[in-house]
């Protein structure tokens, strides 16, 4: 059974660099067909996909977020990190990492999420 | 960009069916899957490729999706099931795109 756990700081002041790590455990996050992914979610609010990374480096951002988002990978560590920077207020929310599993149907990539982190609480304010 | 739009809330009678949309435009051509977040809980996949379900949920959640609307079927209702559900589409533009969300309410 894959597991997923966040880890990084709670709370980080306005205009830093947000930093959290996922180590997954229960399997290698080299095999298989999966990319991995950060999510998050703002208090009483909606889901909001933010990136992800398959374990060559390659990466896809959220245009809305992209000129301040970087993903990367360590396979030796089984982790996938995720920096936020320029933070503002708006930036405070549960922060999910999650596997992307992969499918082919009839020449179709249908990727969607199958496991998720706990999901950890990042606050920004001074 | 692509957009999906789920109602707020949808209430149903303990034992009876719930149904909850998802609308987008000819969302029957996209893959859909439909996630369930309990408070306090990260979300779970509850349906995949709009009507298959993953090992360990309940034949009581079923899936379907045609022309612009998808649709998440609970039947036999229990209190268990109350949650706020997510669709979900990969768009090729938008990549990953959720709906906002419908809470659940088991009366």
């Amino acid at each position: 059974q894959v597991q997923l756990q966040e880890s990084g700081p709670g709370l980080v002041k306005p205009s830093q660099t947000l930093s959290l790590t996922c180590t997954v455990s229960g399997g290698s996050i080299s095999s298989g067909s999966y990319y991995w992914s950060w999510i998050r979610q703002p208090a009483g609010k909606g889901l909001e996909w933010i990136g992800r990374i398959y374990t060559s480096g390659s990466t896809n951002y959220n245009p809305s977020l992209k000129s301040r988002v970087t993903i990367s990978v360590d396979t030796s560590k089984n982790q996938f990190s995720l920096k936020l920077s320029s933070v503002t207020a708006a930036d405070t929310a549960v922060y999910y990492c999650a596997r992307v599993r992969v499918e082919m149907v009839r020449g179709v990539t249908i990727p969607y999420f199958d496991y998720w982190g706990q999901g950890t609480l990042v606050t920004v304010s001074s | 960009s692509y957009e999906l739009t789920q109602p707020l809330s949808v209430s149903v009678a303990l034992g009876q069916t719930a149904r909850i949309t998802c609308g987008g435009n000819n969302i029957g051509s996209k893959n859909v899957h439909w996630y369930q977040q309990k408070p306090g809980q990260a979300p779970v996949l509850v349906i995949y490729r709009d009507s298959n379900r993953p090992s360990g949920i309940p034949e009581r959640f079923s899936g379907s999706n045609s022309g612009n609307t998808a649709t998440l079927t609970i039947s036999r209702a229990q209190a268990g099931d109350e949650a706020d559900y997510y669709c979900q589409v990969w768009d090729s533009s938008t990549a990953w795109v959720f709906g906002g969300g419908t809470k659940l309410t088991v009366l």
